[in-house]
């Protein structure tokens, strides 16, 4: 298996530009994680998906971010308008849970390092 | 907030020598995990332990779990310099279903 995929893996935009971040989960895993990381707020869960539905999409900072996950293969992560402080490692994980939440294991991607000038 | 914090914040130590790492939590949880991250890679998966289990060992690594100080360590032994990472907790936020992960440990073996 090719484990998580995400693309691109660097983006460098400008200001007020937008923004797509992509994943692909391993297959099979019914769960999808967007998670952000900085040196200082470390790392963050965005939003997550159980069977392509958003459980929960507290940690989304604000209206100009937002996923989608039209299938079971397949996430965006959108910045728009992207700013400056949204410059972060963007991470994609997958996990197959089939019982208590926090009982599976997440496998990361290779992360999307997004630098908005 | 953060459910579980690390510390040391960094640990620099020498080939061979063992690397002690923990993590304190504040709600109750039914598991703990620990994920290693590699310079630029993405955080990988190292072992789960239970709220009903006490140590766990998986190679070179062993975990344990007091629940009644809500405390976690990780003790690798026998380091070696490609143990060279961050090392994180990671439990579910009470009343969640979110996994939350501490802010790490960056350990450092020196060859």
């Amino acid at each position: 298996d090719a484990g998580v995929i995400q693309s691109p893996r660097h983006e460098v935009t400008e200001m007020g530009q937008e923004v797509t971040l992509r994943c692909k989960p391993i297959s099979g895993h019914n769960s999808l994680f967007w998670y952000r990381q900085t040196m200082m707020r470390g790392l963050e869960l965005l939003i997550y998906f159980n069977n392509n539905v958003p459980i929960d999409d507290s940690g989304m900072p604000e209206d100009r971010f937002s996923a989608k996950m039209p299938n079971a293969s397949f996430s965006t992560l959108k910045i728009q308008p992207s700013e400056p402080r949204d410059s972060a490692v963007y991470f994609c994980a997958s996990s197959y849970l089939a019982g208590d939440p926090g009982t599976d294991t997440q496998y990361f991607g290779p992360g999307t390092r997004l630098t908005v000038l | 907030s953060q459910q579980g914090e690390e510390d040391p914040q960094a640990l620099s130590i020498q080939e061979g020598e063992n690397a002690t790492m923990n993590c304190s939590y504040k709600t109750s949880i039914n598991n703990l995990q620990w994920y290693r991250q590699n310079s630029g890679r993405g955080l990988v998966h190292l072992i789960l332990i239970r709220s009903n289990e006490r140590e766990k060992h998986s190679g070179r690594l062993r975990v344990t779990l007091d629940t009644s100080k809500k405390s976690s360590s990780l003790l690798i032994t026998a380091s070696r310099a490609a143990d060279t990472a961050s090392y994180f907790c990671a439990t579910i936020q009470g009343g969640s279903e979110k996994l939350v992960f501490g802010k790490g440990t960056k350990l450092t073996v020196n060859p």
